[in-house]
C-alpha cells in the first residue's frame, strides 16, 4: 500500500499567514494526489484533486503542487473560517489511502 | 444538487450484521464509481471499498476484505454496504460518497471522492 505522510500534523497561524501542509508519498504517484478539507462534525470537502486542479467553487487562496512523491497544499493569506483538518489522498493505486490529517488552527 | 444520504447506522454487538444503505440524487448515477470512506471517533480517514460505475470491479480495504460487501442498484440509484463479523475496530462514522470523475478520461475507476455524505455512526459494542 501507498503510505502518504502529512506534517505538520497541527499548526496555529494568524489570519493572513501563508500556510503550507506537505504530503510525501512512499512512491512514485505521478499527480494523483488529492485534497480536502473536513471541519468538526462536517463530511471531508474536495478542494484540490490531481495535486493542482482547484475544484469549482474553492477560494484561489487555495492552491496544490507536486508530483512523483512530494506534494505541497497552500493557504496563502489564512481566514478565520479555514480551520480545518486537511487530508490528502492518493489515488494512484489501490487501496485508495489517506494522509494523517493536519489540523489548522487560529491564533 | 447531488445529495447523498445514507442510513443504517445503529449499534450492533461484536460478531453480528449491519446492512448500510445510501440514496443517491442530483447526478447520473451510472456515470460514476461510488465509494465507502470510514473515520474511526477521533482518528483520520480510512477508505473502505469502491465499486465501479456499472457494478463491474469492487475492491476493498485489507481491513474489511472478507467481511464487508458494497452493492449497487443503478435501478433505484442505491448503494449499500453489507458488513459481517463486526468488530469493536470497524466503530466509526461511515461515509458514503461519489468518484469524482467519470467518462473516458479518468485515471482508474477509483479516483478523488466528491461530494460525501453526512454520514452514518456504527458502534460495535457488547
Amino acid at each position: 500500500d501507498i503510505q502518504l505522510t502529512q506534517s505538520p500534523s497541527s499548526l496555529s497561524a494568524s489570519v493572513g499567514d501563508r500556510v503550507t501542509i506537505t504530503c510525501q508519498a512512499s512512491q512514485d504517484i505521478s499527480i494523483h494526489l488529492n485534497w480536502y478539507q473536513q471541519k468538526p462534525g462536517k463530511a471531508p470537502k474536495l478542494l484540490i484533486h490531481d495535486a493542482s486542479n482547484l475544484e469549482t467553487g474553492v477560494p484561489s487562496r487555495f492552491s496544490g503542487s507536486g508530483s512523483g512523491t512530494d506534494f505541497t497544499f497552500t493557504i496563502s493569506s489564512l481566514q478565520p473560517e479555514d480551520r480545518a483538518t486537511y487530508y490528502c489522498q492518493q489515488h494512484h493505486n489501490r487501496p485508495l489511502t489517506f494522509g494523517g490529517g493536519t489540523k489548522v488552527e487560529i491564533k | 444538487q447531488v445529495q447523498l444520504v445514507e442510513s443504517g447506522g445503529g449499534v450492533v454487538q461484536p460478531g453480528r450484521s449491519l446492512r448500510l444503505s445510501c440514496a443517491a440524487s442530483g447526478f447520473t448515477f451510472i456515470s460514476h464509481g461510488m465509494h465507502w470512506v470510514r473515520q474511526a471517533p477521533g482518528k483520520g480517514l480510512e477508505w473502505v471499498a469502491v465499486i465501479w460505475y456499472d457494478g463491474s470491479n469492487k475492491y476493498y480495504a485489507e481491513s474489511v476484505k472478507g467481511r464487508f460487501t458494497i452493492s449497487r442498484d443503478n435501478s433505484k440509484n442505491m448503494v449499500s454496504l453489507q458488513m459481517n463479523s463486526l468488530r469493536a475496530e470497524d466503530t466509526a462514522i461511515y461515509y458514503c460518497a461519489r468518484d469524482g470523475c467519470s467518462g473516458n478520461n479518468c485515471y482508474s475507476g477509483a479516483n478523488w471522492i466528491d461530494p460525501w455524505g453526512q454520514g452514518t455512526l456504527v458502534t460495535v459494542s457488547s
